[in-house]
């Protein structure tokens, strides 16, 4: 069936510096493909998307890449902050269903 | 804050028992999706209803059901209660109908917990 796998499961980084989540799936027919974050005690916030017709999108500190022929998609975070601890979620999804990656929990060192 | 509220935060129940969960989903989003999130594990997708119809279903087995009603509020049943349905429970909102491929605002969670 549809698998989405994500790595690190956990990545340490000191503040200012930046950190990359990485995450593969297998159903090329996917199209669609969000980030969440997830504190503790909080349900998943999106952060950023992307569509399978856009390669890289920016928003601020965060961008997301996508490469459709090697089915695997990066969450890109410069000058990380404290606040950005937590849990994120990458998915990928094609019409009314979305697989979720198991997660990578990114620490900020201050 | 996601405007998304589900309630009750907690719950504790013994296997073979059944359990309503609710949620509030945003004014005006038609389409409101569940989800099971075992503890350490992504979000696995239940089901969605949108327009008070389910139109879409993971691999859950019909003990899990689900309502919408007209007032953007929707409930999550599950009956015969197993030791591996405890998990946190996550309702999602959308405009659309598409659901999980529509921008989602998830609410906090109930966290049920099957002894």
């Amino acid at each position: 069936g549809e698998n989405v796998e994500q790595h690190p499961s956990t990545l340490s980084v000191q503040e200012g510096d930046s950190a990359v989540i990485k995450c593969t799936y297998s159903d090329s027919a996917s199209n669609y493909f969000p980030w969440y974050k997830q504190e503790l005690g909080k349900g998943p916030q999106l952060i950023i998307d992307i569509r399978s017709n856009v390669g890289e999108k920016k928003d601020q500190r965060i961008a997301v890449t996508l490469n459709k022929t090697a089915k695997h998609f990066s969450l890109h975070i410069t000058e990380t902050q404290p606040e950005d601890s937590a849990v994120y979620f990458c998915a990928a999804g094609l019409y009314d269903k979305v697989i979720f990656g198991p997660g990578t929990s990114l620490s900020v060192i201050p | 804050e996601t405007g998304v509220t589900q309630s009750p935060t907690h719950l504790i129940k013994t296997r073979g028992q059944q359990v309503t969960l609710r949620c509030s989903s945003q004014s005006g989003h038609n389409t409101v999706s569940w989800y099971q999130q075992a503890l350490g594990q992504g979000p696995q997708f239940i089901f969605q209803y949108y327009r008070e119809e389910e139109n879409g279903r993971g691999n859950f087995p019909p003990r899990f059901s689900g309502l919408q009603f007209p007032n953007y509020s929707s409930e999550l049943n599950v009956n015969a209660l197993e030791l591996d349905d405890s998990a946190l429970y996550l309702c999602a909102s959308s405009l659309g109908a598409q659901g999980p491929t529509d921008t989602q605002y998830f609410g906090p969670g109930t966290r049920l917990t099957v002894l």
